[in-house]
């Protein structure tokens, strides 16, 4: 079976862009769970996704904003980027409602804000 | 009070030795508790879950959760170069489905 994609893998932007960012789950997953992750801050929770809803927010500004569609693919998308938007972006899928199962990460998307 | 934390390593351990790493929590009701192994520059790769109080293990890993004291433990046996990683707690609370609560991580380095 194989494993969560996103894409692009890396991105170059520059402040005041705007950014969107993809995210495939495994097969038969239903739930997308975006992070962040800096070497400031770590891991830190965007949002969760289940069945086109999202379920749960993180502490983020509204800049950041997500969707999924009916194939369970999600994007994620930063608007107005600042140079501490620089991070991983990583998604999780997991299989069970809201995400209680095992969540198994993506490649994440590396991204550089100039 | 963060929600998860790890000790800060780095750790270094010789090869063939066992590696302790060690978590704690503070919500009394999470539920969930996984180690995640990520490489420099790499995703994080789940090694261990393990939601009842005790002992779980699968091959050089076991993993150990003690609710009471709110802790979580994942202890490496027969250490190998290539475990040389960062090694990551995450836990999920019960009110907060499809979330994981992450510690900062803490850095294994195994030498030959």
């Amino acid at each position: 079976k194989a494993g969560v994609t996103q894409t692009p893998r890396y991105l170059i932007k520059t402040r005041g862009q705007q950014v969107t960012l993809s995210c495939s789950p495994i097969s038969g997953h239903r739930s997308v769970s975006w992070y962040q992750q800096t070497p400031g801050q770590g891991l830190q929770f965007l949002f969760e996704y289940f069945s086109e809803t999202q379920r749960n927010k993180g502490n983020f500004p509204g800049r950041f904003s997500g969707r999924q569609f009916s194939n369970s693919r999600s994007e994620m998308n930063v608007s107005t980027l600042e140079l501490g938007d620089s991070a991983l972006y990583l998604c999780a899928s997991s299989s069970a409602p809201g995400g209680t199962d095992t969540q198994y990460f993506g490649p994440g998307t590396r991204l550089t804000v100039l | 009070q963060k929600e998860v934390e790890q000790n800060s390593g780095p750790l270094s351990v010789p090869e063939g030795a066992i590696a302790s790493l060690n978590c704690t929590y503070s919500d009394r009701g999470s539920q969930s508790f996984f180690w995640y192994r990520q490489y420099s520059g790499k995703s994080p790769e789940l090694i261990m879950f393990i939601y009842s109080n005790g002992d779980k293990e699968d091959g050089r890993f076991t993993a150990q959760l003690n609710k009471a004291s709110q802790y979580v433990s994942l202890l490496i046996r027969d250490s190998q170069p290539s475990d040389s990683a960062t090694y990551l707690c995450a836990v999920r609370r019960g009110s907060t489905l499809g979330r994981l609560y992450f510690g900062r991580g803490t850095q294994l380095t195994v030498w030959p």
